[in-house]
């Protein structure tokens, strides 16, 4: 599975539209990107994954490039409850092993009031 | 509240011990995961089962782990004589597809 590169952190004002940035340069034909967030002492909470076209449902919108070497994941209008670490992969679904699944540090998303 | 439930949430042992996480995933799910996650790091995959055959394991789970999931249902993950290098959350995750539904985790500390 492809690894990816985030930024550490990010800061965002409330009211404002988040955009978390995630390379993925390494990324093959069959494998997805997956979002996932992490609040504060919780699990990891899924977000939203797509292929190759931009993907939208009611918590954010998943903007891919058309060489698929990257991707943003949209916070339309970020909260307070939005600030948490959030992680990009990269994963192909038909493959059986997760092993190779890596979800690193992420980006650490601060919401201000 | 994702649907997936884990038990203990905390729990404070002495190295030497043993211990055993649960773990109830969303009873459609028939995939299960275990990770670890120390802090201010991501999840690390440990183990994979789909129904109640354990498919994979990383080699970050040592002999001293053992997971089960018998009958496909709950699933439990045993440490026996505990390091002070196991402390760390514990996450269960169930899914029907590749995407994961993550418990709330279970925090071990090893004294």
């Amino acid at each position: 599975d492809a690894k990816t590169t985030q930024p550490t952190s990010m800061d965002c004002a409330e009211g404002r539209a988040a955009n978390l940035p995630c390379n993925h340069s390494t990324i093959s034909g069959n494998e997805y990107v997956y979002w996932y967030r992490q609040i504060h002492s919780q699990g990891p909470q899924y977000i939203i994954h797509g292929l190759k076209n931009n993907e939208t449902n009611e918590m954010a919108s998943l903007i891919i490039t058309e060489d698929r070497k990257s991707s943003t994941l949209i916070l339309p209008h970020a909260t307070l409850r939005d600030t948490a670490v959030y992680y990009c992969i990269v994963r192909d679904p038909m493959k059986t092993s997760y092993d190779k699944v890596i979800f690193g540090p992420g980006t650490s998303l601060s919401v201000i009031p | 509240d994702t649907g997936v439930s884990q038990d203990p949430r905390h729990k404070i042992t002495k190295r030497g011990q043993n211990v055993t996480f649960r773990c109830d995933p969303i009873s459609e799910h028939n995939r299960l995961y275990w990770y670890r996650q120390t802090l201010g790091q991501g999840p690390e995959f440990l183990t994979y089962f789909q129904n109640e055959a354990q498919l994979e394991k990383s080699r970050l789970l040592s002999d001293r782990f053992s997971a089960e999931r018998p009958k496909g249902s709950f699933s439990t993950l045993e440490i026996q004589r505990t390091e002070q290098g196991d402390s760390a959350m514990y996450l269960c995750a169930s899914g029907i597809t590749d995407t994961q539904y993550f418990g709330p985790g279970t925090r071990l500390t090893v004294l």
